[in-house]
């Protein structure tokens, strides 16, 4: 089935600086990728929708300058966290419409100190 | 989110049923998705129904969907200690998926 690998698994990361979370769909081609957020003990915030080669389309409240998304390739998009901050330390997932329903990443627990 | 409500724990004897309900708002999802969410990890699709379908079984799982109510039920059968977990319904529209606070089923022996 369709399998989307998304690195790293954990992160830990000086306030200030940036981090680069990486999905990649694995023997198919993901057109559009979604980047969600998780609160602990909450459900999943979609913060935003990626088509390869296009602008992200981001969700109401969700700055697109801090949260940088590439999908430049149908395999691959990034998210980036600019100028982190303790706020923005979360579990990360990504998702894509390949396979039957949504196929998602493993999630990225980020913390920023 | 908003537009999906489901209740938030559940605990349950080894070897009995377990029976998660959940509501929806939106008449247009054309799917309905259960998933089930380890510690630390990503969802995991467990089922899903096609909204015209009433009834769905897959193994231990059944899903029952009652349109008019927009009720979802997710019934797992002889209950082990490996689906304690947090189980989330989801609906699709427009190819987004809107997802439920999650339910978390604690298994006790």
């Amino acid at each position: 089935g369709a399998v989307v690998s998304q690195h790293p698994s954990w992160v830990i990361c000086k306030s200030g600086t940036s981090v680069k979370i990486e999905c990649r769909s694995l023997d198919f081609q993901a057109t559009t990728m979604f980047w969600y957020r998780q609160f602990p003990k909450q459900s999943l915030m979609l913060m935003a929708t990626s088509n390869e080669g296009s602008k992200a389309t981001y969700e109401q409240g969700v700055e697109k300058d801090k949260f940088l998304i590439n999908h430049a390739s149908l395999t691959l998009s990034t998210l980036t966290v600019t100028s982190a901050h303790p706020e923005d330390s979360s579990f990360y997932i990504c998702s894509t419409t390949g396979g039957v329903g949504y196929t998602f990443g493993s999630g990225t627990r980020l913390t920023v100190v | 989110g908003e537009d999906v409500e489901q209740s938030l724990f559940l605990s349950v004897r080894e070897g009995d049923s377990s029976v998660i309900n959940c509501t929806y708002t939106d008449s247009s999802s054309t799917y309905l998705y259960w998933y089930k969410q380890e510690p630390g990890a990503g969802l995991q699709l467990l089922t899903y129904i096609f909204s015209n379908m009433d009834m769905k079984q897959d193994q231990r799982l059944t899903v029952l969907l009652n349109k008019k109510d927009k009720h979802l039920s997710l019934r797992i059968a002889d209950t082990q200690t490996g689906d304690s977990a947090i189980y989330f319904c989801a609906e699709s529209n427009d190819y987004k998926l809107s997802f439920g606070a999650g339910t978390t089923v604690t298994v006790r022996a």
